[in-house]
């Protein structure tokens, strides 16, 4: 299967400073990467899509001044935590997906960032 | 109403039984159809896919699908204590969307 690949697998930050969060598809172009957050015990919530090229898409309640998307390459997106809180604190996996219906999405291996 | 729902568990089951994982959607537009699995702290990993109506079987693991009934349910057979993780539904959101809707999740421990 394809391979994402996501840095850095763990972060810990202060309070209000900002954290970049990389995600790289290995072995084929992502035009559409996907970033969600878990937090413990609950599913993947769906936080944004990213287009390449483009704006990203942000969910409904998701700031897209707080989370901040580029994705300036077929293979690479990033995700920035601006000004974080402690609330913030979360695992973070980006997904990519090839441009069409029935294929699967691979995960990259996640973030966990702690705020302190 | 949530676009994909599924028990949360926990399902335990002892070792060498089969494992019964069901999943139920919201959109009748999915067509496309995905079962992940996720250990504590890890990012999800798929395990089957399934597009069509009827079974689908890969080794020990079995995907059913419903259109009809919206439903996708997925069997474990010969379970191992490897297979004790969070087992994940994901249906494609739509008929022209590529992004994927996930259910909460069924925890799974297989007991030795």
């Amino acid at each position: 299967g394809a391979v994402v690949s996501q840095h850095p697998s763990r972060v810990i930050c202060k309070s209000g400073t900002s954290v970049k969060i990389e995600c790289r598809s290995l072995d084929f172009q992502a035009t559409t990467m996907f970033w969600y957050r878990q937090f413990p015990k609950q599913s993947l919530m769906l936080m944004a899509t990213s287009n390449e090229g483009s704006k990203a898409t942000y969910e409904q309640g998701v700031e897209k001044d707080k989370f901040l998307i580029n994705h300036a390459s077929l293979t690479l997106s990033t995700l920035t935590v601006t000004s974080a809180h402690p609330e913030d604190s979360s695992f973070y996996i980006c997904s990519a997906r090839r441009r069409a219906l029935n294929t699967e999405a691979f995960f990259g291996q996640g973030t966990r960032l702690t705020v302190v | 109403q949530k676009e994909v729902e599924q028990n949360s568990g926990p399902l335990s089951v002892p070792e060498g039984a089969i494992a019964s994982l069901n999943c139920t959607y919201s959109d009748r537009g999915s067509q496309s159809f995905f079962w992940y699995r996720q250990y504590s702290g890890k990012s999800p990993e798929l395990i089957m896919f399934i597009y069509s109506n009827g079974d689908k079987e890969d080794g020990r693991f079995t995907a059913q699908l419903n259109k009809a009934s919206q439903y996708v349910s997925l069997l474990i057979r010969d379970s191992q204590p490897s297979d004790s993780a969070t087992y994940l539904c994901a249906v494609n959101v739509g008929s022209n969307d590529y992004k994927l809707s996930f259910g909460a999740g069924t925890t799974v421990t297989v007991r030795a």
